[in-house]
């Protein structure tokens, strides 16, 4: 089993859609939990750490289920600009160590 | 806004010469890594270094890598030998806190 498993997608939404990705992870002994963007070719870029509590920046709503090892990230009212491919990333330590591992990412590209 | 800078963006080297890629990572951040991004695959895990030393590897990072921080600044990664299949994106990524932060990466191209 994958340590962080995504569905590649494509995922193809018109502007303004709501769409969600989902990511499941293996370890249960998982400490921290981020959703990063990639654009074509270039680094990933953090766009925001989820905590069991849920939480929201701006048009973003990410997920954390830890009984059930399961993230998600929601995108609310897409923007052409949003086209990128979304990286669930699991750190398996808390604080400041520990690698990350990354899942294959999730594409999504937004159509006018 | 505080980056990590790496060079060079883009280096062509032949098989089995040595490279040399760096990192300057964001300042008063402990904890460095590498990792790297065969095309159309996933990012990988490569090594992590805190204090001056290595913490962690992969299996990918093998006798042919080292990873050194020679004067207190830039953080290095030396491939001694390289190899077609070591073709891919290097990335840097350096952490003050939980959050990793990523340099724009190297492209490595083995001919």
């Amino acid at each position: 089993r994958k340590e962080v498993e995504q569905d590649p997608g494509p995922f193809n939404v018109p502007e303004g859609a709501t769409v969600a990705f989902n990511c499941t992870y293996s370890n249960s002994a998982s400490q921290s939990f981020f959703w990063y963007r990639q654009d074509c070719r270039k680094e990933p870029k953090l766009l925001m750490s989820v905590y069991s509590s849920g939480n929201e920046d701006g048009r973003f709503t990410a997920q954390l289920n830890r009984a059930s090892q399961y993230i998600s990230l929601l995108i609310r009212d897409s923007k052409l600009s949003d086209s990128a491919t979304y990286l669930c990333v699991v750190n398996m330590k808390a604080g400041n160590t520990g690698k990350l591992i990354f899942g294959q990412g999730t594409t999504l590209q937004v159509k006018p | 806004e505080p980056e990590v800078t790496q060079t060079p963006s883009h280096q062509v080297t032949q098989m089995g010469q040595e490279v040399i890629l760096r990192c300057v990572p964001i300042s008063n951040h402990l904890y460095f890594y590498w990792y790297r991004q065969i095309l159309g695959q996933k990012v990988e895990f490569l090594v992590s270094f805190y204090n001056n030393e290595i913490s962690e590897k992969s299996e990918i990072f093998d006798d042919q890598f080292s990873v050194e921080r020679p004067d207190g600044s830039n953080f290095t990664l030396k491939i001694r030998s390289t190899k077609l299949e070591d073709s891919a994106m290097y990335f840097c990524a350096t952490k003050g806190g939980i959050e990793a932060f990523f340099g724009q990466g190297t492209r490595l191209t083995v001919v």
